[in-house]
């Protein structure tokens, strides 16, 4: 089954504590992102990447990381966790083709709460 | 950069009935593509509907169908024959063409009564 995986689903942690998202599609997409979901602002991109190896800053890449390593794999790492990053967290891959127009595929979320 | 402005926070409608969830957007391009997507409870991400703003031809999806008005820059959702599981948060989102970032609007609380 074609899918994005997130892990975990929920966390609840404390300021300053590193911690990581990982984010894995099955689906050899190129093109992977990030995005955080707020009341009353809708998603914001993260970061994204298109292929390994090149990733991006979106519109609000400030206090997290990410890398490319693999073509499946995009972590979401958080070195100095603050209470304004608590959020919903959705990360989302998607072939490219000749254009970025193919459908994105979302994962579950993950819920992140900094105490 | 792209903006996404979806202007009506809540909406409901009837079982069975029509609703049309508006959207405007701004940009400076000339290609690019747009996309209403659907959210229920679940939170979930579920594509509904998109439109690549070249074809003047409004896309349709089964219930689905979108009044893209390209001057305007506005890109409403029409939802015909209301089912209870439409109920769902409903965001629009663009792209450039030509580049790699996704832009989304605030999201319409579409609640379906029966």
């Amino acid at each position: 089954e074609a899918q994005v995986t997130q892990n975990p689903r929920y966390l609840i942690t404390v300021t300053g504590k590193k911690l990581t998202v990982t984010c894995s599609q099955n689906m050899n997409h190129e093109y992977m992102s990030w995005y955080r979901q707020d009341p009353g602002l809708g998603l914001r991109q993260i970061y994204y990447s298109m292929n390994v190896e090149v990733t991006d800053k979106g519109d609000v890449p400030e206090g997290y990381k990410v890398s490319r390593k693999e073509k499946r794999n995009f972590p979401l790492i958080l070195e100095s966790p603050s209470p304004n990053q608590t959020s919903l967290y959705f990360c989302a891959s998607s072939s490219i083709g000749r254009s970025l127009t193919d459908t994105q595929y979302f994962g579950p979320g993950t819920r992140l709460t900094v105490l | 950069a792209q903006t996404v402005t979806q202007s009506q926070p809540e909406m409901s409608v009837q079982e069975a009935e029509t609703v049309t969830l508006s959207c405007t957007y701004d940009t400076s391009e000339n290609n690019y593509y747009l996309f209403w997507y659907k959210q229920p409870p679940s939170r979930q991400m579920i594509l509904v509907i998109r439109q690549e703003a070249y074809k003047q031809q409004n896309a349709t999806e089964n219930r689905f169908s979108v009044n893209f008005q390209k001057a305007a820059k506005s890109f409403s959702l029409k939802i015909s024959d209301s089912q209870l599981g439409d109920t769902a948060m409903y965001f629009c989102a663009s792209t450039r063409r030509s580049g790699n970032q996704f832009y989304f609007g605030t999201g319409t609380s579409l609640t379906v009564i029966p």
